[in-house]
């Protein structure tokens, strides 16, 4: 299958500071990146959707403010979680998709722990 | 809105013991399903999928069979392996609730198989 690179695999941040996440497809053009955050034995809960060029699409609750998502080529997305507090502490993953059906296989990311102290 | 519902874990068995886990969901229209898994350390993949009524989606001896009836997709495999230790995520996608056809996962379930 396709592979998804995220970068980096953890990062442990002073609360106040900003951190970016890297989201990379290598081997295909991700029209659509998805970024989820999951809490320790919750469920993946979608922060945001983006496409290529145009602006994130956030979910109810999340501030958009707080969590700016950039999607600038068709392999790249980036998610900079600013002033960060430790309740921002979570394991956040994206997924990229080629083409807008509905039934296209996502590839995930390995994910990004955060922790903030 | 569209939701998953999988049964908590931990599942615990030994191998080549028989392995089910349950999958509910609730969505309007005709969502696709899948099983996702996640093995320690690396990124969610995907295991099988099954996109309309009575489809079975297979693979890697795993199987699932979307019932509408009973709007489930439960996961089974017959001999399960020390290498299947994992955490298996159910998820939806698409139908009247879906955005952009994102996913909509459960709360995963881990699967410690012992030798």
């Amino acid at each position: 299958g396709a592979v998804v690179s995220q970068h980096p695999s953890w990062v442990i941040c002073k609360s106040g500071t900003s951190v970016k996440i890297e989201c990379r497809s290598l081997d295909f053009q991700a029209t659509t990146m998805f970024w989820y955050r999951q809490f320790p034995k919750q469920s993946l809960m979608l922060m945001a959707t983006s496409n290529e060029g145009s602006k994130a699409t956030y979910e109810q609750g999340v501030e958009k403010d707080k969590f700016l998502i950039n999607h600038a080529s068709l392999t790249l997305s980036t998610l900079t979680v600013t002033s960060a507090h430790p309740e921002d502490s979570s394991f956040y993953i994206c997924s990229a998709r080629f083409g807008g059906n509905m039934n296209t296989e996502a590839f995930f990311g390995q994910g990004t722990r955060l922790t903030v102290v | 809105g569209n939701s998953v519902t999988q049964m908590e874990g931990p599942v615990t068995l030994s191998e080549e013991a028989f392995l089910t886990i349950n999958c509910t969901y609730t969505a309007t229209g005709y969502p696709s399903l899948f099983w996702y898994v996640q093995y320690p350390g690396e990124g969610l993949q995907l295991l099988l999928k099954a996109t309309k009524a009575d489809d079975k989606g297979s693979n890697k001896g795993f199987e699932a069979t979307y019932r509408k009836e009973t709007t489930s997709f439960h996961l089974e495999k017959g001999s399960v392996q020390v290498s299947d230790s994992a955490v298996y995520f159910c998820a939806l996608s698409g139908g009247y609730g879906g955005s952009q056809g994102n996913l909509i996962f459960g709360k995963g379930t881990k699967l410690s198989v012992k030798p």
